[in-house]
């Protein structure tokens, strides 16, 4: 079946450092890619998105490019904040007919410092 | 900050009773999804509603079972509770029911089966 890998955390950074996160997929149809983020206490936020191959999602300077080739969706930032502290979590929806679920991975947590 | 909110947000059970969680849709959303969030891990997708019909379901025993009502609204009731159904339960609303929309998400129930 359908499944999303993420690279596990804990990530710490300093304040200002760049950022990525690794995130593969497993789907045999054509799934539009997402990152969410959850921070303390709250819910899944939808951080960007991306639908078809080569697309770039971004939010909040933070990027990620559908790259089909690879079947991956990395997570950039260029300089991270201590608000960015939080879990992202990478996640596919499969467009396939009848099929309306949403695949999560298991989420990396990131702790910027000052 | 979505206008998704979930009652109650904590709550304690012993194994082998039974409950029901709830879900306040944002307004103008006719889809309704849960999932299930273990300590450390992804959100699992358990089931979908669409226009009060479930229209995908997950990995998930009957007895986690569901509604949703005309208002959109919606409950999310499990019977016959074990230690393992110990998790955040998310409730996510959208537009559509096509799986490739936005969720926004509430902050969860937190659910402890003792």
């Amino acid at each position: 079946g359908d499944s999303v890998t993420q690279m596990e955390g804990p990530v710490t950074l300093s304040e200002e450092a760049c950022l990525t996160i690794n995130c593969t997929y497993t789907a045999t149809g054509y799934p539009s890619l997402f990152w969410y983020v959850q921070y303390p206490g709250e819910g899944l936020q939808l951080l960007l998105k991306a639908t078809k191959a080569d697309d770039k999602g971004s939010n909040k300077g933070f990027e990620a490019t559908y790259r089909k080739e690879t079947t991956s969706f990395h997570l950039e930032k260029g300089s991270v904040q201590v608000s960015d502290s939080a879990v992202y979590f990478c996640a596919l929806s499969d467009r396939s007919p009848g099929t309306y679920k949403y695949i999560f991975g298991t989420g990396t947590r990131l702790k910027v410092l000052a | 900050e979505t206008g998704v909110t979930q009652s109650p947000t904590h709550l304690i059970k012993t194994r082998g009773q039974q409950v029901t969680l709830r879900c306040s849709s944002q307004s103008g959303h006719n889809t309704v999804s849960w999932y299930q969030q273990a300590l450390g891990q992804g959100p699992q997708f358990i089931f979908q509603y669409y226009r009060e019909e479930e229209n995908g379901r997950g990995n998930f025993p009957p007895r986690f079972s569901g509604l949703q009502f005309p208002n959109y609204s919606s409950e999310l009731n499990v019977n016959a509770l074990e230690l393992d159904d110990s998790a955040l339960y998310l409730c996510a609303s959208s537009l559509g029911g096509q799986g490739t929309e936005k969720l926004f998400f509430g902050s969860g129930t937190q659910l402890s089966v003792l």
